[in-house]
């Protein structure tokens, strides 16, 4: 298995750009999310999904977008890019639909936004 | 609404010392989970213990010890003997039974010098 993997590892975006970060899993859980970790901020949630075509928001999912076509992939896009957008961004999966599991995270993006 | 609080920002000691990560936690819930993950320098994030709240029997894994205390809401993490490949930051949570959204500690960076 390999687990969650995250597609790109590093990525510089000017602001106003738009982009996709890709998430994938291969453990068939149905929960998976996305949070941004920001310095002294800990683990924010932006938005997470309970199963294929079930997606909703987190703390923090202005300026974010998502959805999940299947069970496997789970895709953040970004609209329009803003420096404070700048961050280490996880995902994550865990089995069942709560988040009272144990969750599988993904190696992590870091994102610059100039 | 849940809160975890991680008072300590950063501690730093020397190998071999017992140091102790303090979590402290807010809910109104009677059934939650409360976690411990592991962030070493490399980034990724693991999984390290889940307890639910019916259960505070401390556990012990190794050099790794876990003290739950309802009537403080504490959730205290105790390192024995520590070692270099210890230094990470240490991020505690909780999720409420039926909740979609765990709450993250800031985290504790924990440094370990030779």
């Amino acid at each position: 298995n390999a687990g969650v993997t995250q597609t790109p590892k590093f990525q510089v975006l000017k602001t106003g750009q738009s982009m996709t970060l890709q998430c994938a899993q291969d453990m068939n859980h149905e929960y998976m999310s996305w949070y941004r970790q920001d310095p002294g901020m800990g683990l924010r949630l932006i938005h997470y999904s309970v199963g294929a075509g079930i997606t909703d928001q987190g703390e923090v999912p202005n300026g974010y977008n998502v959805s999940r076509s299947t069970t496997e992939d789970f895709p953040l896009r970004l609209l329009s890019a803003a420096p404070s957008q700048t961050s280490v961004y996880f995902c994550a999966s865990s089995y069942g639909v709560y988040s009272y599991n144990e969750q599988f995270f993904g190696p992590g993006t870091r994102l610059t936004v100039l | 609404a849940q809160k975890v609080t991680q008072a300590q920002t950063e501690i730093s000691v020397v190998e071999k010392e017992d140091v102790t990560l303090d979590c402290v936690y807010e809910t109104r819930d009677t059934t939650y989970y409360l976690f411990w993950y592991k962030q070493p320098p490399s980034g990724e994030l693991v999984f390290l213990i889940r307890r639910n709240s019916f259960d505070e029997q401390n556990e012990i894994s190794g050099r790794y010890s876990w003290n739950f205390q309802k009537s403080t809401s504490s959730f205290n993490f105790t390192i024995t003997a520590s070692q270099v490949v210890d230094s990470a930051v240490y991020f505690c949570a909780l999720s409420e039974a039926r909740s979609y959204i765990p709450t993250f500690g800031r985290g504790t960076s924990l440094i370990v010098h030779p």
